[in-house]
């Protein structure tokens, strides 16, 4: 079935770059996604990106897929303190009636 | 323009006692999903409706869950006979059509507590 992985936390300091990464199983994914989850809150959606593009970038935001290592990467440019959050990776299964979701990566930020 | 509206925001039952989460979508989207997120975990898919038809359940437990998203009304997600498994923060999301996920906006939640 399908499957999404990514790394539960990571640290970085203020102002450097972030980088979540993620993993993922379904070869047929149309879209792959990134959410962002703030302490007792709902899910924001971030980003998106096509099965069919390399890059995108918004802002601070870059996304990377590499869809033959089937691995999704997003860079969080000048990280600051807001940035703070759970971020979800996420895919179309095959059916694309529903969302999978990764576990999330906690990205806590040093002063 | 609201976005979607789920309630309530917090709700605590005893087990055995049923739970009721109510999920209103964005104005003109016909299209409901339910998603689970249980502590320290991503959330998982439950059910997916149109109106008065459920699409995909694949995701709900086969027993004590239902769900329903009526001609007129909020999307109501039922539990009944609580127990603690059954803690958990419940997202709502709505889309305009059930082909463009990445249109699909989550609701706040419900968190669900069973004592």
């Amino acid at each position: 079935g399908e499957d999404v992985e990514q790394s539960l936390f990571l640290s970085v300091r203020e102002g450097d770059s972030s980088v979540i990464n993620c993993t993922y199983t379904d070869s047929s994914s149309t879209y792959l996604y990134w959410y962002k989850q703030e302490p007792g809150a709902g899910l924001q959606l971030l980003t998106y990106i096509f099965s069919n593009m390399d890059m995108k970038q918004d802002q601070r935001l870059t996304v990377l897929l590499n869809k033959k290592d089937k691995h999704l990467s997003l860079r969080i440019a000048d990280t600051q303190t807001g940035d703070s959050a759970i971020y979800f990776c996420a895919e179309t299964d095959s059916s694309a009636s529903k969302i999978i979701f990764g576990s999330g990566t906690r990205l806590s930020i040093r002063p | 323009n609201a976005g979607v509206m789920q309630n309530p925001r917090h709700l605590v039952r005893r087990r055995g006692q049923e739970a009721r989460l109510r999920c209103s979508p964005m104005k003109g989207h016909s299209h409901v999903y339910w998603y689970r997120q249980l502590p320290e975990e991503g959330l998982k898919f439950m059910v997916y409706l149109q109106k008065e038809n459920i699409i995909d359940e694949s995701g709900m437990p086969k027993e004590r869950f239902s769900a329903e998203f009526p001609k007129e009304g909020p999307s109501i997600l039922r539990i009944q006979q609580v127990v603690r498994g059954d803690s958990a923060a419940y997202f709502c999301a709505s889309s305009l059509s059930g082909t463009d996920l990445y249109e699909q906006y989550f609701g706040p939640g419900t968190r669900l507590t069973v004592t």
